[in-house]
């Protein structure tokens, strides 16, 4: 399978752990995104990076939400010190970076994980 | 809030029949691109729009732009049961072109084929 694949697909949290989610995009895109997605909502941005730099962090990613990207390839979301208002489905896509000279490119996203916090 | 916004919120139709969601924006963008998602799974890109492109085609896929009244609509034809899914517009408003793009999406369109 050559897609973006995400593990776990389902994570059952009790307020105030800590929680990792893995993402490895296609190999051979630059680009990586989280987003998250709440029910009955379309995803909304968290962060974004390029190669290993992350580049860019939505004002929705709070002080205990950490992205890192170590060698450019998989990316982890860690979120400490959970809450109930963090159960959604976090979303990782992946894309390679257009032309200079065109615009905009599509994403491939993963399946995402299911955050329960309880 | 800069999030487009689709219309209907849901829509149920016969299989075969044409499937049109609308999606509405606030201001100026780079492109437009509409995704699907089957229930409790990951998006799947169908179409990207360009902002100097009126009109494109993807197998029974049509998607127009109206930058004019920042609209734009996915049309479905001769609808399948495997159609059933959300579809989400998502727009990029960056003026920066270089860079990641933010894709802003909107609630969706939760679209059901019935057999």
């Amino acid at each position: 399978d050559t897609g973006v694949s995400q593990d776990p697909r389902h994570k059952i949290t009790k307020r105030g752990q800590n929680v990792t989610f893995r993402c490895d995009p296609i190999s051979e895109h630059n680009r990586l995104y989280w987003y998250r997605q709440t029910l009955g909502q379309g995803p909304e941005f968290l962060t974004y990076f390029q190669n290993e730099a992350q580049l860019e962090k939505s004002r929705l990613l709070s002080d205990r939400f950490s992205a890192e990207r170590p060698k450019g390839s998989f990316s982890t979301l860690e979120i400490q010190r959970t809450e109930q208002g963090d159960s959604a489905m976090y979303l990782c896509a992946s894309s390679l970076s257009p032309p200079l000279d065109r615009v905009g490119e599509k994403l491939f996203f993963g399946s995402g994980t299911q955050l329960s916090v309880l | 809030s800069q999030q487009g916004e689709e219309d209907p919120q849901a829509l149920s139709i016969q299989e075969g029949e044409n499937a049109t969601m609308n999606c509405s924006y606030k201001t100026s963008i780079n492109n437009l691109q509409w995704y699907r998602q089957n229930s409790g799974r990951g998006l799947v890109h169908l179409i990207l729009i360009r902002s100097n492109e009126r009109e494109k085609h993807s197998g029974r896929l049509r998607v127009t732009l109206d930058t004019s009244k920042k609209s734009s609509s996915l049309l479905i034809t001769a609808s399948r049961a495997a159609d059933t899914a959300s579809y989400f517009c998502a727009t990029d408003y960056r003026r920066i072109i270089q860079g990641a793009q933010k894709l802003v999406f909107g609630q969706g369109t939760r679209l059901t084929i019935n057999p």
